[in-house]
């Protein structure tokens, strides 16, 4: 499968153990942020996003959790399975002067999970 | 189903050889848009399209060229590739431009040039 990187930073986790992804943005004036998974051989997935206006949400075992003040995104995965083993990447949402609104991507944070 | 397709998956091609890598969904989106995926830069854009005739560059423009003449297609061009632009690069389309949640990205085309 396509490997997306060889540098990445890496979680290692037991199955059933509940993970959590960091993320740190740099745009104060992002409005959106999403969480993206992606699986060797696959582009991103969307998982989950949130507005700004918001500190948490949360989906189907994942809860994504805001902090404005310091610019940090995490992703919890609760009851992680061998199937969550993908790379992770934030993305923040730049609303620009034009209307158009730009997607800029963390690097990525590959979770390993092990029976 | 639902989806944006590339070609080739995989190419090795050598210096200065023209190249095109194919791009196509059909969900009748307006946006699409091309990333470029490399170790420890996470996925940098190259160009955009809002819609038919309407493009526009990202971030890492220099050589490459794209068109979109017709919706559903975005080929990304690359007139004479050379070796830094070994990468693996994504398509990804949507209704709402540039917004994250609507991207469907394609599963990726790794080009080596030699």
């Amino acid at each position: 499968g396509e490997s997306v990187g060889l540098h990445l930073p890496t979680l290692s986790v037991q199955e059933g153990d509940n993970s959590i992804i960091n993320c740190a943005y740099s745009n104060s004036a992002s409005d959106y942020f999403i969480w993206y998974k992606q699986e060797s051989g696959k582009g991103p997935q969307f998982i989950i996003d949130i507005r700004s206006n918001m500190d948490k949400r949360q989906g189907q075992r994942v809860t994504v959790l805001l902090n404005k003040t310091v610019k940090h995104l995490s992703l919890q995965i609760a009851a992680t399975q061998p199937g969550d083993s993908a790379v992770y990447f934030c993305a923040e949402n730049i609303s620009m002067n034009t209307g158009f609104q730009k997607l800029v991507f963390g690097t990525g944070t590959r979770l390993l999970v092990s029976p | 189903e639902a989806q944006v397709t590339q070609n080739p998956r995989y190419l090795i091609t050598v210096t200065g050889k023209k190249l095109t890598v194919t791009c196509s969904q059909n969900m009748n989106h307006e946006y699409m848009s091309w990333y470029r995926q490399d170790p420890g830069l996470g996925l940098r854009q190259i160009y955009y399209s809002m819609n038919v005739e309407v493009t526009d560059k990202g971030d890492v423009p220099e050589g490459y060229k794209v068109s979109r003449k017709e919706k559903r297609n975005f080929p990304l061009i690359l007139e004479s590739p050379s070796p830094n632009q070994t990468s693996l690069y994504f398509c990804a389309s949507s209704f709402t431009p540039g917004k994250g949640r609507a991207l469907t990205f394609g599963a990726g085309s790794r080009l080596t040039v030699l």
